[in-house]
């Protein structure tokens, strides 16, 4: 079936710098990729949506100067957490779309 | 605005056990998604519905998608520790874009 790989899984950083998250389709391709974040026994919020070739469109209230999105390939989708904030830490989780969703195993980022 | 309400938020039973976790919408979806999590990973899909009314089963759990295609359950009968996790609902808005419900977390003690 359909992988969709996400890394890193986990990733510690200081407050101020950036942090990138890769989200790759392994054997299909994604012309879409949505990314969402989950905070502890929260559900999934949607963050954005990602286009292949063009800008990401984004969710009401989600900042897109600090969640820098790129899909600049039909297998590759990032998303770059700038001057994170310890706030920023949560679970970020991406998906493509084929039937249904299929996840990635998601990042947890701590800003310390 | 969470547009997929889903009860129990918690919910915590003994094994041999069933239960129903329900997800509603004053909002119309094309089709209806429901989903496990376990801690740490990204959520695996159980099932996708799509017409009004429509009932499907895998093994021990029953879905059923509502006739309006605005509520959705999910049965699970005689609950094992295996089944423990975060059942999340998801519905389409279209062109894949699912919203999520807010999530029913399951626990069953052995």
């Amino acid at each position: 079936g359909a992988v969709v790989s996400q890394h890193p899984s986990w990733v510690i950083c200081k407050s101020g710098t950036s942090v990138k998250i890769e989200c790759r389709s392994l054997d299909f391709q994604a012309t879409t990729m949505f990314w969402y974040r989950q905070f502890p026994k929260q559900s999934l919020m949607l963050m954005a949506t990602s286009n292949e070739g063009s800008k990401a469109t984004y969710e009401q209230g989600v900042e897109k100067d600090k969640f820098l999105i790129n899909h600049a390939s039909l297998t590759l989708s990032t998303l770059t957490v700038t001057s994170a904030h310890p706030e920023d830490s949560s679970f970020y989780i991406c998906s493509a779309a084929t039937d249904g969703y299929t996840f990635g195993s998601g990042t947890r980022l701590t800003v310390v | 605005t969470q547009l997929l309400e889903q009860s129990p938020q918690f919910l915590s039973i003994q094994e041999g056990e069933n239960l129903t976790v329900y997800c509603n919408s004053s909002s119309v979806f094309s089709s209806l998604q429901w989903y496990r999590q376990e801690p740490g990973e990204g959520p695996v899909l159980l099932v996708t519905v799509v017409t009004g009314g429509e009932v499907k089963k895998l093994k021990r759990l029953t879905f059923q998608f509502g006739d309006a295609r605005k509520d959705s359950s999910l049965h699970i009968t005689a609950a094992q520790p295996g089944d423990t996790g975060l059942y999340l609902c998801a519905g389409d808005r279209g062109t894949y874009k699912y919203i999520f419900g807010t999530g029913t977390r399951l626990k069953v003690l052995a």
